[in-house]
């Protein structure tokens, strides 16, 4: 299964835009990317996923390299309530399994 | 608008002791259903999904059993609990008709077993 690898833990200050970086170097034609969020003692949230195109919702933006091998996730203005955990999944069209890694902490100073 | 729904929240039983957790989904019909677990400070590990009543599908072995009484109702068991069956559970659920659609999370319950 293609993996992903993502820093564990990075710090933005509030109302300032953040980068979320993810490397999947292993990648296959049939995935897509998914980010989800986890807040403490949550369940995890989607975010927004896309496959080869940059992506853009009311919560974020996908940035995903030309050659797909990597993509980074931008939330444009950072709150407090974006401190979370961020998980960038890759999925494969029409399969169930979702496989989680530990993703990356995000810190979210005043 | 859809909704999901997990109980208990938190949990706290003896080893040996049986388990049964429950999660309904309203608003929709015919879901993909998920039971997930999350060991402390680590990811999300799938261990069952059902894509209809009586259909269940197992990632991993282990001491746990799911079943899917009714199309919007998922149950977790186990019929004796093990120290290592620890952990936060979360149940998801995503469209059937649509593929490669999100899957949305319940709040999840936290088992300890003592």
């Amino acid at each position: 299964d293609a993996k992903t690898t993502q820093p564990n833990s990075m710090e933005s200050n509030e109302e300032e835009p953040v980068h979320l970086p993810c490397n999947h170097s292993t990648i296959s034609g049939t995935d897509y990317i998914h980010w989800y969020r986890q807040l403490p003692s949550q369940g995890p949230e989607y975010v927004i996923h896309g496959l080869t195109s940059n992506v853009n919702n009311r919560m974020a933006s996908l940035a995903i390299a030309e050659d797909r091998k990597s993509s980074t996730l931008i939330l444009h203005r950072a709150t407090l309530r974006d401190a979370a955990v961020y998980y960038c999944i890759l999925r494969v069209y029409n399969n169930n399994d979702m496989r989680f890694g530990a993703g990356t902490r995000l810190t979210v100073k005043p | 608008s859809q909704t999901i729904h997990q109980w208990p929240a938190t949990l706290v039983q003896p080893v040996g002791s049986p388990l049964s957790l429950e999660c309904t989904v309203e608003g929709t019909s015919n879901p993909n259903l998920y039971w997930y677990r999350q060991a402390a400070g680590r990811g999300l590990q799938l261990l069952f999904y059902s894509v209809g009543i009586g259909q269940i599908s197992s990632e991993v072995p282990q001491n746990l059993s799911a079943s899917r009484p009714q199309d919007r109702q998922f149950i977790l068991s186990s019929k004796k609990l093990l120290l290592s069956d620890s952990g936060f559970y979360l149940c998801a659920w995503s469209p059937r008709s649509r593929t490669n659609q999100p899957q949305h999370f319940g709040d999840g319950t936290r088992l300890s077993i003592l």
